[in-house]
């Protein structure tokens, strides 16, 4: 089945600098990766996916690359905000697979230092 | 997402007790999942279901119980709590027709 390694498991960047968490991912035929945010006490949000017919996207202060011959996608956040302090979690989706298809990572905490 | 419910959001029961942990949604979609979040260890799924009558087991299924009431209900029990089974619970729903999952705001629970 799918497996997912995210790292790094933590992360503490400076407010105003960048970060960047990356998910390496086994099976080929995985062909969808959302990112979700999960704040203290709430659930995970998506806050970004991308398809595999893609190698890029952008929203904002926020990207998604995604390197299919390598298996591995990385979210990059830019000019981070203390309001980007929570975990994330990186997943991959394989129509069909195990697990109704969806992976996800172990997430990441991502500290924001003021 | 207000579109998926969790009942109760906090727990605290003793070793042996029999729960159930509720969850709803007004999203419409067909399928739906429970998983158990314990730190280090990332989202792990119990069970999910494709709609009511068709219920499959996850990663972790031992020890719990599922049931699908209707389209926008599913429940999970735990039979016989142990503390082992300390953790946050989520559920979570997808439409069939694409991939994105949506959760629910969890439910924090502790065995003693």
């Amino acid at each position: 089945g799918e497996n997912v390694e995210q790292h790094p498991s933590t992360l503490s960047v400076q407010e105003g600098d960048s970060a960047v968490i990356k998910c390496t991912y086994s099976d080929s035929a995985s062909n969808y990766f959302p990112w979700y945010k999960q704040e203290l006490g709430k659930g995970p949000q998506l806050i970004i996916d991308i398809r595999s017919n893609v190698g890029e996207k952008k929203d904002q202060r926020i990207a998604v690359t995604l390197n299919k011959t390598a298996k591995h996608f990385s979210l990059h956040i830019t000019e981070t905000q203390p309001e980007d302090s929570a975990v994330y979690f990186c997943a991959a989706f394989v129509a069909g697979g195990g697990a109704d298809g969806l992976t996800f990572g172990k997430g990441t905490h991502l500290i924001i230092q003021p | 997402d207000a579109d998926v419910t969790q009942t109760p959001r906090n727990r605290i029961t003793k070793t042996g007790k029999r729960i159930m942990l509720e969850c709803s949604q007004t999203k419409g979609h067909d399928r739906m999942y429970w998983y158990r979040q314990d730190p280090g260890l990332g989202l792990r799924l119990i069970y999910y279901s494709f709609d009511v009558k068709d219920i499959n087991k996850g990663e972790i299924s031992d020890g719990y119980s599922v049931s699908r009431q209707a389209q926008a209900k599913f429940s999970l029990s735990l039979e016989s709590a142990i503390p082992n089974q300390t953790a946050l619970y989520f559920c979570a729903t997808r439409d069939s027709r694409a991939e994105t999952q949506y959760f629910g705001p969890g439910t924090r629970l502790l065995v003693l």
